[in-house]
C-alpha cells in the first residue's frame, strides 16, 4: 500500500524559499500511469492545487503560482520536491503531496488524488 | 480556469438522514469529476472518483451522480463518523480545481 510522507521546515522567512519533500513508500515512484502533485490548504479554507510531476520530468504547474514555483523528481530517493520561491504570508498553508492516479478506458482517461500524504503546515513569518 | 461552486456550504444533519450535495462547474466536464472527505487536522480522501464510481472500501451509503456541469453525492443514512467536510474537484483540464467545501455538522 503506497504511502506519502511530507517533510520540510516548517517555519520560512518572508521573499524565501519555500522547500518541501514527499516520501514514496510502498511503491516506487517510476511504476504506474502516476502523475505526482502538490496540494495547499491555508488553515480554515479550501484546496488549491499547485502542480504536478510525471517521473519523465514533464510538469504541469496552476498559473496561478507558475513564476514561483518548481516541482522535481528524485526516483532514486522515490521522492518529488516541491519549491516556492518569494513566499508571502498568503502561502502560510499546510502543504499535502498526492499520487495523481490516471485510468484509461478505450477512450478516456481519467485522474484522482489518492492517497495523499498527512500534510505538513508551513509558516511565512520573520 | 474552471470554477467550482457547491451547495450548500454548509448542512445540519442528524444521524440517519439522507443528505446531498451539490457541484456546480462553469463549464462541461464530464464525469471528470471527483469527491473527497476531510476531518478536522486530516488530509482529504478519495469517496467517489469519475463522476459515479466509489472507491474501494468505502462505504456504499456513499453515491455520486451527474455528468456535465452539475453533480450530486448523496449520503443515504448519515453514520456519527460521516460528519466532515466534503470537497468536489475537476480533473478534466489543468489547473485542477476544488469547490469551497461543505460541511456537514450534526444537529
Amino acid at each position: 500500500q503506497v504511502q506519502l510522507q511530507e517533510s520540510g521546515p516548517g517555519l520560512v522567512k518572508p521573499s524565501q524559499t519555500l522547500s518541501l519533500t514527499c516520501t514514496v513508500s510502498g511503491g516506487s515512484i517510476s511504476s504506474g500511469s502516476y502523475y505526482w502533485s502538490w496540494i495547499r490548504q491555508p488553515a480554515g479554507k479550501g484546496l488549491e492545487w499547485i502542480g504536478r510531476i510525471y517521473t519523465s520530468g514533464s510538469t504541469d504547474y496552476n498559473p496561478s503560482l507558475k513564476s514561483r514555483v518548481t516541482i522535481s523528481v528524485d526516483t532514486s530517493k522515490n521522492q518529488f520536491s516541491l519549491k516556492l520561491s518569494s513566499v508571502t504570508a498568503a502561502d502560510t498553508a499546510v502543504y499535502y503531496c498526492a499520487r495523481d492516479q490516471v485510468h484509461c478506458s478505450s477512450t478516456t482517461c481519467k485522474n484522482w488524488f489518492d492517497p495523499w500524504g498527512q500534510g505538513t503546515l508551513v509558516t511565512v513569518s520573520s | 480556469d474552471i470554477q467550482m461552486t457547491q451547495s450548500p456550504s454548509s448542512l445540519s444533519a442528524s444521524v440517519g438522514d439522507r443528505v446531498t450535495i451539490t457541484c456546480r462547474a462553469s463549464q462541461s466536464i464530464s464525469s471528470y469529476l471527483n469527491w473527497y472527505q476531510q476531518k478536522p487536522g486530516k488530509a482529504p480522501k478519495l469517496l467517489i472518483y469519475a463522476a459515479s464510481s466509489l472507491q474501494s472500501g468505502v462505504p456504499s451509503r456513499f453515491s455520486g451522480s451527474g455528468s456535465g456541469t452539475n453533480f450530486t453525492l448523496a449520503i443515504s443514512s448519515l453514520q456519527p463518523e460521516d460528519f466532515a467536510t466534503y470537497y468536489c474537484q475537476q480533473s478534466y483540464s489543468t489547473p485542477y480545481s476544488f469547490g469551497q467545501g461543505t460541511k456537514l455538522e450534526i444537529k
